[in-house]
């Protein structure tokens, strides 16, 4: 069972605008990360946030994390067109010692328009 | 490019054969991961190799499935008896330890017709 919801299922923007997406979990983390597929490809890794971080930036991806709310967003500001693909976020589980993998989500759809 | 590999990177096969995918995980890497992602889902994790031995399998891997790492070094991943619901896309990820980045490769697409 998949441990994260994204939200939303789709987002579809005007380039230069900015884009938020939001990730609910169940468990406990000791880290969550961001990932960015392209149709059809393999998943690029934006960012690893830890447990004990509240937000992190990395170029124009900024990612917040609550865990008291179990929740995530990933803001991507100035939006591109090559920024166009599907988004991820990913859970490890805090409460299962030596836990390695990760849970997705089912990930949100963007769409940035020219 | 020192990033993981997969091969092949596309498979047609047809019902009831046996197909074996390869990956190659950045070389410094000790832990190594297979997913399955099916159209419109998030990938979900199958089987973990930290060195050469497998210490965790989901309940998705089911006996037609196994996978090796022989060498702590690359990886296999082999379906037996091939079905129409195992046709999706598999990855492969690789990490240094424990609560860092994992790192995906490509990705095999399997089309059982």
């Amino acid at each position: 069972s998949q441990q994260g919801e994204e939200d939303p299922q789709a987002l579809s923007i005007q380039e230069g605008e900015n884009a938020t997406m939001n990730c609910s979990y169940k468990t406990s983390i000791n880290n969550l990360q961001w990932y960015r597929q392209n149709s059809g490809r393999g998943l690029v890794h934006l960012i690893l946030i830890r447990s004990n971080e509240r937000e992190k930036h990395s170029g124009r991806l900024r990612v917040t994390l609550d865990t008291s709310k179990k929740s995530s967003s990933l803001l991507i500001t100035a939006s591109r067109a090559a920024d166009t693909a599907s988004y991820f976020c990913a859970t490890d589980n805090a409460q299962i010692q030596g836990a390695q993998k990760l849970v997705f989500g089912q990930g949100t759809r963007l769409t940035i328009n020219p | 490019d020192t990033g993981v590999s997969q091969n092949p990177r596309h498979k047609i096969t047809k019902r009831g054969q046996n197909v074996t995918f390869r990956c190659d995980p950045i070389s410094e890497h000790n832990r190594l991961y297979w997913y399955r992602q099916t159209l419109g889902q998030g990938p979900e994790f199958l089987t973990y190799f930290q060195n050469e031995a497998q210490l965790e399998k989901s309940r998705l891997l089911s006996d037609r499935f196994s996978a090796e790492r022989p060498k702590g070094s690359f990886s296999t991943l082999e379906i037996q008896r091939t079905e129409q619901g195992d046709s999706a896309m598999y990855l492969c990820a690789s990490s240094l330890a424990q609560g860092r980045e994992q790192y995906f490769g490509p990705g095999t697409r399997l089309t059982v017709t």
